[in-house]
């Protein structure tokens, strides 16, 4: 059974400084890897996500993650963070299969200040 | 698209009472998940269906949820009797293609028991 652990509950980040939400996942078999943002009072969107290939991923916004399959990591980052991108973020993963549903973390609340 | 519609937003009712929550998916969306999202246990997935048959109803709760697909355009997840622990936002998604694909939220249902 897949498991995904975000280790941070709270990130407080002044405006325009990087970002790293960081998540790891337990696995015994191939994943597939999830980044989704929930802003206040709305459901989730996909930010990102790792299926195959280059290990870093780039999505909206200029979020960008890294996938380490040795580390089981996919860590979000943002160079230069906005106001705007005060939210609370979602790792989440599935496994390989065609069946099985997607697990998502307890998810990281991402507080930017002026 | 309008995206994924739920109704209502908002609903609040007394323990014991039937409550029935509503979802329209995007069209030709033909994959449509049910989520309940709480401060103790996250984002649940309780029950999602492919081409309007359910697939995985393991996260249904117990026996007082029920959720039906009877066309590819309507959904509805059903509680009888509520009870306080029901309360929560739940949330409909739709998505094409796949487990993989990317998962289009609506604004979700807030819930609240009393």
């Amino acid at each position: 059974a897949q498991s995904v652990t975000q280790l941070d509950s709270q990130v407080p980040v002044f405006e325009e400084a990087p970002v790293e939400l960081r998540c790891n996942y337990s696995s015994s078999v191939s994943v597939y890897l999830f980044w989704y943002v929930q802003y206040p009072n709305q459901g989730l969107q996909l930010l990102l996500k790792y299926l195959s290939g280059s290990t870093l991923v780039k999505g909206i916004n200029g979020f960008e993650a890294e996938f380490n399959k040795s580390q089981t990591s996919f860590h979000l980052r943002k160079p230069s963070v906005h106001i705007s991108d005060t939210a609370e973020y979602f790792c989440a993963v599935k496994g390989s299969s065609n069946t099985g549903k997607l697990i998502f973390g307890q998810g990281t609340t991402l507080q930017v200040k002026p | 698209d309008a995206g994924v519609i739920q109704s209502p937003r908002h609903e609040v009712t007394e323990m014991g009472q039937e409550v029935t929550l509503r979802c329209k998916p995007i069209s030709g969306h033909d994959y449509l998940f049910w989520y309940r999202q709480t401060m103790m246990r996250g984002l649940e997935l309780l029950i999602y269906f492919n081409n309007n048959v359910p697939i995985d109803d393991s996260g249904m709760p117990e026996d007082r949820f029920s959720a039906k697909m009877p066309n590819a355009s309507f959904s509805t997840l059903k509680i009888q009797p509520s009870e306080p622990r029901d309360s929560a936002v739940y949330f409909c998604a739709s998505s094409l293609g796949g487990l993989v694909a990317e998962q289009y939220f609506g604004p979700g249902t807030r819930l609240t028991v009393t």
